[in-house]
């Protein structure tokens, strides 16, 4: 059983529609990320959230908006996506931010833009 | 420059066989980790093993070892006695204690595939 769980594990959507990828971990961390991974490309670091205050933003569309109401839960709002959107998208948290704290994933959300 | 390298797009081991996976690593900082996650197919990223720059004994974890060789800036995972649940994507990562804020840099990730 992970510690880290996302929901929904797959989501198909339109281009026009809005939809939101959730996170939830159970492990007492203050720091919660997200992932990005498209097919054949190391993972991408898209937002970093250290005690629900956003500490990263690395050139992300502003068509994804994340959401970090605690430090328990993450969300990423997704809304005009492309289909270059598509990818496996990755939730993660630490207990800190140093170079010592393991960064524990969940199952990731698997996303499909038509 | 790249600051993780994985050089092995791919790899096969007999089961019950012993397999090590290449991990080159470049950075400036005293203070840093170094980390190996197993991805199966299904998408979950799972953590293996942590190894810390300061560390002098290589990091251990039932069958997973990491060969730590700082000089040569090397990180290698060793798999003893591979099973067929070890076939997947194995991810060599690094986080650094300044410069990228503490941030895990992957590497591109080798497919180890377990034969019967």
């Amino acid at each position: 059983e992970t510690g880290v769980t996302q929901t929904p594990r797959h989501l198909v959507m339109g281009m026009t529609n809005k939809k939101s990828l959730k996170c939830e971990q159970h492990l007492g961390h203050n720091a919660m990320y997200w992932y990005k991974q498209s097919a054949k490309k190391p993972l991408e670091l898209m937002f970093v959230y250290n005690f629900k205050e956003q500490t990263e933003n690395n050139s992300v569309p502003s068509r994804f908006s994340p959401e970090c109401p605690n430090s328990s839960h993450l969300f990423l709002h997704l809304h005009t996506l492309q289909p270059e959107d598509s990818a496996l998208y990755l939730c993660a948290s630490s207990q800190m931010r140093g170079a010592a704290n393991t960064i524990y994933f969940g199952e990731g959300s698997w996303l499909t833009v038509v | 420059a790249q600051k993780i390298t994985q050089t092995q797009p791919g790899m096969f081991v007999q089961e019950k066989e012993a397999v090590t996976l290449d991990c080159t690593y470049d950075t400036s900082d005293q203070s840093y980790g170094l980390f190996w996650y197993k991805q199966p197919s299904s998408g979950e990223m799972i953590f293996l093993i942590y190894q810390g720059s300061y560390d002098e004994q290589n990091a251990t974890e039932g069958r997973y070892s990491l060969n730590f060789q700082k000089a040569r800036k090397s990180a290698n995972l060793v798999i003893s006695a591979s099973q067929l649940g070890d076939s997947a994507m194995y991810f060599c990562a690094m986080r650094e204690g300044r410069g990228s804020q503490g941030n895990l840099i992957f590497g591109k990730g080798t497919k180890l595939s377990v034969k019967p």
